[in-house]
């Protein structure tokens, strides 16, 4: 099961690419990794997910390491919206239970103007 | 579709009541999940339900009981409420849990003071 780490905050600035680590370093073989962001109080929204191939939505892209024990995800023009706390998780095996499931304490993210 | 609600959205407590948090989601998930959220501590897993009828402990489960009796509410219950669970309370469900399905939905949430 995956245990993310992810930095507590980042700034970046509006129009440009924000780059958002995440460490998983103890992700298991059949085991996505899912990102979120919850911006004031709201409940976390889903953004983008993946196992070993990058991935691109309509919202952002996301990374992984060859050795899946990180991934990056690309917000590729902030806004002043994006900001901000964005999460990765590990979903645990495909085994059907949850206890694997992790929600780290995100990383803040700063859009400036 | 109103995707997941929970009810209430505010409650006030004082220690040693009791309460019940309701979830409840209308894209037939077979998976949902409890959570709560404290300042600087991201989001801790409660309790979690497979199915209909199963519950399974989370990271965090003391002090609370589950029930799953209907596929489309998740029950949270606090039999005797205490100061260390004022926290905002969010539930979440999924169409399938560690697979390619596994997006979670989560509620507004449930801003819970126990005095």
């Amino acid at each position: 099961d995956a245990k993310t780490t992810q930095p507590p905050s980042m700034d970046c600035a509006e129009g440009r690419a924000a780059n958002l680590p995440c460490n998983h370093s103890t992700i298991s073989g059949n085991e996505y990794v899912y990102w979120y962001r919850q911006i004031h109080s709201q409940g976390p929204r889903y953004i983008i997910h993946g196992l070993k191939n990058n991935e691109t939505n309509e919202m952002a892209s996301l990374i992984i390491t060859e050795d899946r024990k990180s991934s990056t995800l690309i917000l590729p023009h902030a806004t002043l919206r994006d900001t901000a706390v964005y999460y990765c998780t590990g979903t645990g095996d495909s085994g059907g239970g949850a206890d694997g499931l992790t929600f780290g304490k995100g990383t803040h993210l700063i859009i400036q103007p | 579709n109103a995707g997941v609600t929970q009810t209430p959205k505010f409650r006030v407590l004082k220690t040693g009541q009791s309460m019940t948090l309701l979830c409840a989601q209308d894209m037939n998930h077979e998976y949902m999940y409890w959570y709560r959220q404290d300042p600087g501590m991201g989001l801790r897993l409660i309790h979690y339900s497979v199915g209909e009828g199963t519950t399974a402990k989370g990271e965090v489960p003391d002090g609370y009981n589950v029930s799953r009796l209907k596929k489309q509410n998740f029950l949270l219950g606090l039999e005797s409420a205490a100061p260390s669970q004022t926290s905002v309370y969010f539930c979440a469900s999924s169409k399938q849990q560690g697979g390619p399905l596994n997006e979670q939905f989560f509620g507004p949430g449930t801003r819970l003071t126990v005095l």
